[in-house]
């Protein structure tokens, strides 16, 4: 089973600020990783997928890079609706797994 | 808009048995991949099956192998999970989700609580 490690667990930044989070695999999974946010409340949305394609309707300030077992969202400068918990997830073999999610908070 | 609305889910006691299903539309339901991914209060999401849509090959995620099975009606577009032999540790919000051709979430459903307790 792929694991995945998110870090940091909290970041705690201000809105206009910008915010590099981490997702680490256990094993080579090419670019097959993609990143969810969750807000209070919702459901996860699909931000990026294949380590740096936006989905549709994701503001440019979201950005994915990574390839094998280190991949990056970066959040170029925060607005207000960001705030919530992200999580990574890979496509790359069964059982699909997803990090422990990294909670962005003001 | 595409709209998934999840149902089925409520209180069962360990050892019982429940159906969730989750009605899709505005698209083409038979086209896409489907998947269950349920969330623990307070806890992280959770992969548990999927659903592949061109020959209905399911896959289960370890905790729920042999207890729980995902299947379709495409006559109904509606996405069913049955779930056995529940424990106190399958207590979650069950979220039915559609997965794009490459296989990732691009709509969730506002999910369905289950709790498994006595």
């Amino acid at each position: 089973e792929v694991v995945l490690t998110q870090s940091p667990a909290t970041l705690s930044l201000s809105p206009g600020e910008r915010a590099t989070l981490s997702c680490r695999s256990s094993q080579f999974i090419s670019t097959l990783l993609g990143w969810f946010q969750q807000r209070p409340g919702q459901a996860p949305r699909l931000l990026i997928y294949d380590a740096s394609n936006r989905a549709t309707g994701v503001p440019a300030r979201f950005t994915g890079s990574g390839s094998g077992t280190d991949f990056v969202l970066t959040i170029s400068s925060l607005e207000p609706e960001d705030f919530g918990v992200y999580y990574c997830q890979q496509r790359y073999s069964w059982p699909r797994t997803f990090g422990q999610g990294t909670k962005l908070e003001i | 808009d595409v709209q998934l609305l999840e149902s089925g889910g409520g209180l069962v006691q360990p050892g019982g048995s429940l159906r969730l299903s989750c009605v899709a539309s505005g698209f083409t339901f038979s086209d896409h991949p489907m998947s269950w991914v349920r969330q623990a209060p307070g806890k992280g999401l959770e992969w548990i099956s999927s659903l592949r849509e061109t020959d209905d090959a399911a896959f289960y995620a370890d905790p729920v192998k042999g207890r729980f099975t995902i299947v379709r009606d495409i006559s109904k577009n509606t996405l069913f999970l049955q779930m056995n032999s529940l424990r106190v540790e399958d207590t979650a919000l069950y979220f039915c989700v559609r997965l794009t051709k490459l296989w990732f979430g691009d709509f969730w459903g506002q999910g369905v609580l289950v709790t498994v307790s006595s």
